[in-house]
């Protein structure tokens, strides 16, 4: 099964909001990426934390990660319409290579 | 911007047809992934190369090939084409770097 899960599935908000998903994860990682995907489009990298960091801010983004609960959350601060998306996070288990990458959680910004 | 290419972007094919997915990076990254993903949900890795003339079998089972003969070129082959194979096609890359790169996608119906 997929390492990573991520909830809420789906969320809709209203522009100028912050929106908050969070991604649960099985094993041991040496980082977590979070990535968005437009619509029929490939995923585009947005913010990295490695498993010894516990916080990172990248502009409107901030990103936590809890490797205790296994667990990381994205928030999105003062939302835009042009934030909608669906936003999926990727762990990196040590001595691969691979990514795994959770469910994903849809956004909708409504303007 | 990633400089990484996919052609075709749609493709629409009868059942038993031979297709090539074509994936290309100008980056010089070692590494390559193939990924599977249905419209909404999550990705599903089918393939992945560390370097040339290097493949590997992903997670999700799939009856696709790949073959790496050039740094910056990763192919997948389907010999025989099934409607069980309509979905979307993602290839990445990355370098020792952590953040994969992702193309834009082929969207491929089999009908």
């Amino acid at each position: 099964s997929q390492q990573g899960e991520e909830d809420p599935q789906a969320l809709s908000i209203q522009e100028g909001e912050n929106a908050t998903m969070n991604c649960s994860y099985k094993t041991s990682i040496n980082n977590l990426q979070w990535y968005r995907q437009n619509s029929g489009r490939g995923l585009v990298h947005l913010i990295l934390i490695r498993s010894n960091e516990r916080e990172k801010h990248s502009g409107r983004l901030r990103v936590t990660l809890d490797t205790s609960k296994k667990s990381s959350s994205l928030l999105i601060t003062a939302s835009r319409a042009a934030d909608t998306a669906s936003y999926f996070c990727a762990t990196d288990p040590p001595g691969t290579y691979k990514y795994i990458f959770g469910t994903g959680t849809r956004l909708k910004v409504l303007a | 911007e990633a400089d990484i290419y996919q052609t075709p972007r749609y493709l629409v094919i009868g059942t038993g047809k031979k297709i090539t997915l074509e994936c290309s990076q100008t980056m010089g990254h070692d590494k390559m992934y193939w990924y599977q993903q249905d419209p909404g949900m999550e990705l599903h890795l089918i393939h992945y190369s560390y370097g040339v003339n290097s493949t590997e079998k992903g997670d999700l089972s799939s009856e696709s090939t790949v073959s790496r003969i050039r740094t910056e070129h990763f192919p997948l082959t389907l010999e025989s084409a099934r409607p069980s194979h309509t979905s979307q096609y993602l290839c990445a890359s990355k370098s020792s770097a952590e953040t994969q790169y992702f193309g834009p996608g082929t969207r491929l119906l089999v009908l």
